[in-house]
C-alpha cells in the first residue's frame, strides 16, 4: 500500500522560512517521480514543483518565482520542500504526491499524502 | 501558465449521467495532452481517477469503477469526465489538470452535487 506522511508544517511569520519533508513507502521510491501540490483554505489545488526520480527533471509552478526548492533522497525514501521568503499567500495544505512518470516530470500524480498545513501570518 | 476552465458546479439525479468539462486555452490544443482527472471529497486528499489521451491510450486510477471514463471534444478544445449511473457517493469536487511544460496546471475545480 502506497503511504506518503508530510510533516514540517506549522506557523511561520512572512519572511521566514520553512522546510517540509514526505516519508514515502509502499512502492519503490526512486522509480518514480514525485511532486508537491497545495491548496489554499477553500481554494483550488495548485501545483508547486514536482522532481524525476534521480532529481535530473525538476519544474516550479511560475508563481514561486524561485522562492521554493524541491529536493528527494532516494536513501532515505523522502520528498523535501524548501519554502524561503513565505508569504501570506503561502498559507495553504500542502500535498506530497507520487508521480506516474520517471524520468521526467509532466505527469499527474496518482497517490497523495493527507497533507501538512502552512499557516503564514505574523 | 495557461488557464483551465472548469465550471464551478454541476448536478445530477443519482443513476443519471453528469458529463464535466475542463476547457483549454485557445493557443493549447487539447489533442496533444493527455488530460488526468481528479475526485476530492471535503476533509480528503485528491484521489486519481483517470486520464485520457485518446481511446488508445488511457488509463484508470487504482480501484476507480469503469463508470468513470474520459474523452476530448476537439471542436471545442475541452477534455471531458464522464461519470455514469451517478451515486449519492460521487457527490464531490472534480479538477483536471494537464502539463503543457515541465510545469502541471490544474483547472479551479467542478463541485458536483449529487440531487
Amino acid at each position: 500500500e502506497v503511504q506518503l506522511v508530510e510533516s514540517g508544517g506549522g506557523l511561520v511569520q512572512p519572511g521566514r522560512s520553512l522546510r517540509l519533508s514526505c516519508s514515502a513507502s509502499g512502492f519503490t521510491f526512486d522509480d518514480y517521480a514525485m511532486h508537491w501540490v497545495r491548496q489554499a483554505p477553500g481554494k483550488g489545488l495548485e501545483w508547486v514543483s514536482g522532481i524525476s526520480w534521480n532529481s535530473g527533471s525538476i519544474g516550479y509552478a511560475d508563481s514561486l518565482k524561485g522562492r521554493f526548492t524541491i529536493s528527494r533522497d532516494n536513501a532515505k525514501n523522502s520528498l523535501y520542500l524548501q519554502m524561503n521568503s513565505l508569504r501570506t499567500e503561502d498559507t495553504a495544505l500542502y500535498y506530497c504526491a507520487k508521480g506516474t512518470t520517471v524520468t521526467t516530470v509532466a505527469g499527474g500524480p496518482d497517490y497523495w499524502g493527507q497533507g501538512t498545513l502552512v499557516t503564514v501570518s505574523s | 501558465q495557461p488557464v483551465l476552465t472548469q465550471p464551478p458546479s454541476s448536478s445530477a439525479s443519482p443513476g443519471e449521467s453528469a458529463r464535466l468539462t475542463c476547457t483549454l486555452p485557445s493557443d493549447i490544443n487539447v489533442g496533444r495532452y493527455n488530460i488526468y482527472w481528479y475526485q476530492q471529497k471535503p476533509g480528503s486528499p485528491p484521489r486519481f481517477l483517470l486520464y485520457y489521451y485518446s481511446d488508445s491510450d488511457k488509463g484508470q486510477g487504482s480501484g476507480v469503477p469503469s463508470r468513470f471514463s474520459g474523452s476530448k471534444d476537439a471542436s471545442a478544445n475541452t477534455g471531458i469526465l464522464l461519470i455514469s449511473g451517478l451515486q449519492s457517493e460521487d457527490e464531490a469536487d472534480y479538477y483536471c489538470m494537464i502539463w503543457p511544460s515541465n510545469a502541471g496546471v490544474f483547472g479551479g475545480g467542478t463541485k458536483l452535487t449529487v440531487l
